[in-house]
């Protein structure tokens, strides 16, 4: 099946600075998105990209669709510690009408 | 709106044993899908329904099984308990349109099986 490599797999950083992360990918996507997931819940979506070169952003995340269409990155800035949890990015591969291929995450913690 | 729910939030099976996992949304979401999360590795999807009726097979779906008699309801089946399936299971549901590929996942299920 299709394969998302996440990287970073984990981030220690200091309250305050800025975090990126990316995820990528052998095969085109027409679609990339990115969830947050807090320990013992379930993952909340945070932005959805649609088209090649979308930037989009939600509150201090940002987001983009690679422009080949094989990578996604998103960035928090400022960060804060309840942005402690794990990141997971997921694209719907050419041809998936609705099944998403998740990475295996990105775990960040941030030291007040 | 309560979103995705999912009970029980918590299962210790016997191998062998069966159980059912019950989710239901209020969304009105025609998709929904089943979930698998190991440690250390991405979601797998397990079984997926495009609308009441009408379910298939994702990646891993052997042990289980799923029904879909209503848009609300989308049980997952253990039939016979082994402990390969301990792991946490996610439901997730998703409208059609062009938020298609927008999941939005319950709380969960943490299941272990000895």
């Amino acid at each position: 099946g299709q394969q998302l490599n996440q990287s970073p797999q984990s981030m220690f950083i200091q309250e305050g600075e800025d975090v990126s992360m990316n995820c990528t990918s052998s095969s085109i996507f027409n679609t990339w998105l990115w969830y947050k997931q807090d320990p013992g819940e379930g993952p909340v979506l945070l932005i959805a990209l649609y088209k090649a070169g979308e930037l989009t952003s939600n509150g201090r995340l940002t987001a983009q669709f690679g422009i080949t269409r094989k990578d996604s990155f998103l960035n928090i800035s400022a960060s804060i510690p309840s942005d402690v949890g794990i990141y997971f990015c997921a694209g719907r591969p050419v041809g998936s009408n609705y099944k998403l291929t998740f990475g295996k995450g990105t775990l960040l913690t941030v030291n007040p | 709106n309560a979103g995705v729910t999912q009970t029980p939030k918590f299962r210790i099976l016997k191998i062998g044993q069966s159980m059912t996992l019950q989710c239901a949304q209020d969304m009105n979401h025609n998709y929904m899908y089943w979930y698998r999360q190991d440690p250390g590795m991405g979601l797998k999807l397990i079984y997926y329904s495009v609308g009441a009726g009408i379910t298939d097979k994702g990646e891993v779906p052997n042990g289980y099984n799923v029904s879909r008699s209503t848009t609300e309801d989308f049980p997952l089946r253990l039939e016979l308990a082994a402990p390969s399936q301990t792991s946490v299971y996610f439901c997730a549901s998703s409208t059609g349109g062009g938020s298609l590929q927008e999941q939005y996942f319950g709380p969960g299920t943490r299941l272990t099986v000895t």
